[in-house]
């Protein structure tokens, strides 16, 4: 099956610092990946659509400049958490679309980040 | 907009037996894809079972079939013989066919499942 690789699992990083996110699809292309972020306790709330070759498009409330996309080939998207603060701690998932329309997404493990 | 609803924070159900997860959604789409995600403590969303609102049959997985009414716009989990594993947090997510569309996910419903 599709497999979405998401690294670093874990991340403990200073106040002020910038962390980088990598969601690898591992055996399938794909155009389009989403980024997520999931409260404790919470659904996930999608933050930014990253499509191949093109800009992010950001979610209402999502800080672009904060939350720096990059979706530079079809199988490599990136989340760069820029000038981070403890508020941005969180979980972070990206997930990706097989295909188009029908195609369920397959979800990376997540990123837990936590900024002291 | 579409929105997706759950309205149960919190399910229980006796291993073996049968427990319904409600979802309810609002669209005004009309080709559209319905999906109920697991997510467990290892917080790793996994695919559950999805329907395409174009098929008047229920989807079905194993233990897992879902109860699609199309003109009510409610999308139930029903899970069958329920086992410790089932244990998680279930999500129920929409999602459009077509152009530029996003995934758009409930609340989420949390089953315990007692042995």
């Amino acid at each position: 099956g599709a497999v979405v690789s998401q690294h670093p699992s874990r991340v403990i990083c200073k106040s002020g610092t910038s962390v980088k996110i990598e969601c690898r699809s591992l055996d399938f292309q794909a155009t389009t990946m989403f980024w997520y972020r999931q409260f404790p306790k919470q659904s996930l709330m999608l933050m930014a659509t990253s499509n191949e070759g093109s800009k992010a498009t950001y979610e209402q409330g999502v800080e672009k400049d904060k939350f720096l996309i990059n979706h530079a080939s079809l199988t490599l998207s990136t989340l760069t958490v820029t000038s981070a603060h403890p508020e941005d701690s969180s979980f972070y998932i990206c997930s990706a679309e097989q295909g188009a329309g029908n195609s369920p997404l397959h979800f990376g493990n997540g990123t837990r980040l936590t900024v002291t | 907009a579409q929105t997706v609803t759950q309205s149960q924070p919190e399910m229980s159900v006796q291993e073996a037996e049968t427990v319904t997860l409600s979802c309810t959604y609002d669209t005004s789409e009309s080709d559209y894809y319905l999906f109920w995600y697991k997510q467990p403590p290892s917080r790793q969303m996994i695919l559950v079972i999805r329907q395409e609102a174009y098929k008047q049959q229920n989807a079905t997985e194993n233990r897992f079939s879902v109860n699609f009414q199309k003109a009510a716009k409610s999308f139930s989990l029903k899970i069958s013989d329920s086992q410790l594993g089932d244990a998680a947090m279930y999500f129920c997510a929409y999602g459009a066919s077509g152009g530029t569309y996003k995934y758009i996910f409930g609340t989420g419903t949390r089953l315990k499942v007692l042995a």
